[in-house]
């Protein structure tokens, strides 16, 4: 059963601390989106990549935030220095044919930051 | 201005009924997705839609691409229905960007 993975589920640090949160997207799909849910503002798209190459990432606070795809099978959302406003969680999706397809969600990264 | 707007925000309901979750939208778009997210838990993709009807199960989703407007709907709704449904549009032109609804919490009563 094909599902994407992310790790950790849960997260509490303190402010200041990198976090490095990590996806493993269905084998064989091309693009990997990055989203945050918060209760203020529902989910958002942070970054997205198509075929490892980071095409959109507008969504995502440059100062402290990076995205990567080291290869097809993994890619890394990163925050340094963490800061409370980052609590959230953190999902990745993955999807086949450039992202015109279904969407298949991660479980969810739960972010606390003290 | 929200580009994707969902009606009602919460809804009970007894278990049986027959339930719709409206989501209206302001721009132009190549799909629709119905999301289901449970509590605690992660979100699953129910349908994708450009256009016409699609049935799942008890599941039926519909999207009038004239009117920007798509519906979810559920047939004899059960406890484990009890989620929040979310309504997200992929803009038209680079097929990339998405705009979420706020999502529908349904509470289905035994």
């Amino acid at each position: 059963d094909a599902r994407v993975t992310q790790t950790p589920r849960h997260k509490v640090t303190e402010m200041g601390q990198e976090v490095t949160m990590r996806c493993q997207p269905i084998l064989g799909h091309n693009t990997v989106f990055w989203y945050r849910q918060t209760m203020m503002q529902g989910l958002e798209l942070l970054a997205y990549f198509r075929n490892r190459a980071p095409l959109d990432d507008s969504g995502m606070p440059k100062d402290r935030f990076s995205a990567e795809m080291p290869d097809a099978t993994l890619a890394t959302l990163k925050i340094q220095p963490s800061e409370p406003r980052d609590s959230a969680v953190y999902f990745c999706a993955s999807g086949p044919r450039g992202g015109a397809g279904e969407l298949f969600f991660g479980e969810g990264s739960r972010l606390t930051v003290l | 201005k929200n580009e994707v707007e969902q009606s009602p925000q919460n809804l009970t309901a007894q278990e049986g009924e027959f339930i719709t979750i409206n989501c209206s939208y302001s721009v132009g778009i190549s799909a629709l997705h119905w999301l289901q997210q449970h509590p605690g838990g992660g979100i699953v993709s129910l349908f994708m839609l450009s256009s016409g009807k699609k049935k799942h199960g008890r599941l039926i989703a519909t999207i009038n691409i004239q009117e920007k407007h798509s519906s979810l709907h559920i047939t004899a709704s059960h406890p484990r229905d009890s989620a929040v449904y979310i309504c997200a549009v992929r803009l038209g032109n680079t097929g990339n960007q998405f705009y979420f609804g706020t999502g529908t919490s349904l509470t289905v009563i035994p």
